[in-house]
């Protein structure tokens, strides 16, 4: 069974860059790690997505490290708007369709 | 533009009344999948499938079955609603792109269930 663990939550302030990690042990090989976010009564929509090394868009920044079990999320100069719940998706091993959030993590940026 | 529209957004049912979740996409997906969010515990997939007439069960079926007769509908079938059912149900569809799970999930704004 396909399992993701991160942080429960997280506080920042405004301007500074968070990092968010999840750890997935039993990634499979050819699986991608990707992640959302998601604000109250929505839902979650996608950031950035990643195989290995490093990724980056407009938005976010995914670290990968050569054994693939963990990625960390990483949102420079977080902004009030950034806060929201943020899962990491991997599928599971032996069914990489089978698409399993974790219990996500609530970041909450103050002013 | 991307659309997974959900037939309700807010429903009350009472205990051992059959509830259909309806939900449709717009974007030719083969994937659609059927997540219950509660406190606490995140997204967790009940069942998700890969095209028409296909279905498989995700972590927490139990007391849940689905419908997939059209490729663009995903219905979520709960024959006799529990107390235990109230939540918010999500659904989500995904292109298969070069057959690895690299596509995006789509999700559609969830439909709160409350069953008395």
């Amino acid at each position: 069974l396909a399992k993701t663990t991160q942080p429960i939550s997280m506080d920042s302030y405004e301007g500074q860059e968070v990092n968010i990690t999840c750890s997935h042990n039993n990634i499979a090989t050819n699986d991608y790690i990707t992640w959302y976010q998601q604000f109250p009564s929505q839902g979650p929509r996608f950031i950035i997505q990643g195989y290995k090394t490093k990724v980056t868009n407009e938005v976010a920044s995914l670290f990968i490290p050569a054994d693939r079990k963990s990625s960390t999320l990483s949102l420079p100069r977080v902004s009030l708007s950034d806060t929201a719940v943020y899962y990491c998706l991997v599928g599971d091993p032996y069914n990489t369709d089978k698409l399993i959030f974790g219990t996500g993590t609530r970041l909450q940026v103050f002013p | 533009d991307v659309k997974v529209t959900q037939s309700s957004r807010y429903l009350v049912k009472r205990t051992g009344e059959k509830v259909f979740l309806e939900c449709v996409q717009d974007m030719d997906h083969e994937n659609m999948f059927w997540y219950r969010q509660d406190p606490g515990l995140g997204l967790r997939l009940i069942y998700f499938s890969y095209d028409v007439k296909m279905k498989e069960k995700g972590d927490i079926p139990e007391g849940y079955s689905v419908s997939r007769e059209k490729k663009e509908r995903f219905s979520l079938i709960l024959e006799s609603a529990s107390t235990n059912q109230t939540s918010m149900y999500l659904c989500a569809s995904r292109l298969i792109v070069g057959g690895s799970n690299t596509g995006e999930l789509f999700f559609g704004e969830g439909s709160r269930l409350t069953v008395l």
